[in-house]
C-alpha cells in the first residue's frame, strides 16, 4: 500500500526566506510523486512531478523538489519565499502513470512580510 | 498546458433535490477522470475513478447510488449528487489524465464546485 506523510500541517516563513515543505512516502513499487498547490476556494495546480527521470525536479514559480529513494522523501523547496506563495500544498504519490493519487494531509504555508 | 473546467463553480440547492456537476477536459482527451471531495481544512478524498465508456470504480464507503458518475465522452464526466442532504455539502473537485505526452502520467485538476445543501 502507498501512503504519504507531510510533516507539519502549518509552516510559516518570512518573505525572502527559504521554504522547505517536507514529504515522505511509502510505496512498494517505484512511485510517481507530485506536489500540488491549492489557493483558497480553488482546485489544485501542479507544481512539479517526479516520474523516474532526474531526481531533482524543477517546477513552476521557482519551486523544486528532490527525490531521495534512500530517505523515501520528496521535499519541496524554494530559495526565497514570496507573499504570493501563501497557500495549501499537497504532496501525492501514485503507483502508475495517470493513476489514483494518494494525498498527504497538506501543509499550509504562511508568508510574513 | 492541460486545462480542466468544472461547472458550476458553486451551487446551492434544497435538501432532497439532485445536483449535477460537469467536468470537462478542454485541450486533451481524458481517458480517466477522478472525482474528489474536500472538507474544510482537509485533504482530498477520492470518491471514484471513471474511464470513458466504462462504469466508475467507487472507493470504499462511497455510495454509488447517491453519487452517480458518468463518463460519456473523452472530454466530459458528470457527477450527480442524488437526493442531496446537508451532509453532502462540500467542495467537489474533478481531475483528468489522458492520452497525450505530458498528460498521461499526471492528473490535472478542475477549479472545484462548492455545493451547499440547505
Amino acid at each position: 500500500a502507498q501512503s504519504v506523510t507531510q510533516l507539519g500541517s502549518h509552516v510559516s516563513v518570512s518573505e525572502g526566506a527559504l521554504v522547505l515543505l517536507r514529504c515522505n512516502y511509502s510505496s512498494s513499487v517505484p512511485p510517481y510523486l507530485f506536489w500540488y498547490v491549492q489557493y483558497p476556494n480553488q482546485g489544485l495546480q501542479l507544481l512539479l512531478k517526479y516520474t523516474s527521470a532526474a531526481t531533482l525536479v524543477k517546477g513552476i514559480n521557482g519551486f523544486e523538489a528532490e527525490f531521495k529513494k534512500s530517505e523515501t522523501s520528496f521535499h519541496l523547496t524554494k530559495p526565497s519565499a514570496h507573499m504570493s506563495d501563501a497557500a495549501e500544498y499537497f504532496c501525492a504519490v501514485s503507483r502508475n502513470q495517470g493513476g489514483k493519487l494518494i494525498f498527504g494531509q497538506g501543509t499550509e504555508l504562511s508568508v510574513k512580510p | 498546458g492541460a486545462v480542466v473546467s468544472q461547472h458550476p463553480s458553486r451551487v446551492i440547492c434544497k435538501s432532497g433535490t439532485s445536483v449535477k456537476i460537469e467536468c470537462r477536459s478542454l485541450d486533451f482527451q481524458a481517458t480517466t477522470m477522478f472525482w474528489y471531495r474536500q472538507f474544510p481544512k482537509k485533504s482530498l478524498m477520492l470518491m471514484a475513478t471513471s474511464n470513458e465508456g466504462s462504469k466508475a470504480t467507487y472507493e470504499q464507503g462511497v455510495e454509488k447510488d447517491k453519487f452517480l458518475i458518468n463518463h460519456a465522452s473523452l472530454t466530459l464526466s458528470t457527477l450527480t449528487v442524488t437526493s442531496a442532504h446537508p451532509e453532502d455539502s462540500s467542495f467537489y473537485i474533478c481531475s483528468a489524465s489522458g492520452g497525450r505526452a505530458g498528460v498521461t502520467d499526471t492528473q490535472y485538476f478542475g477549479p472545484g464546485t462548492r455545493l451547499t445543501v440547505l
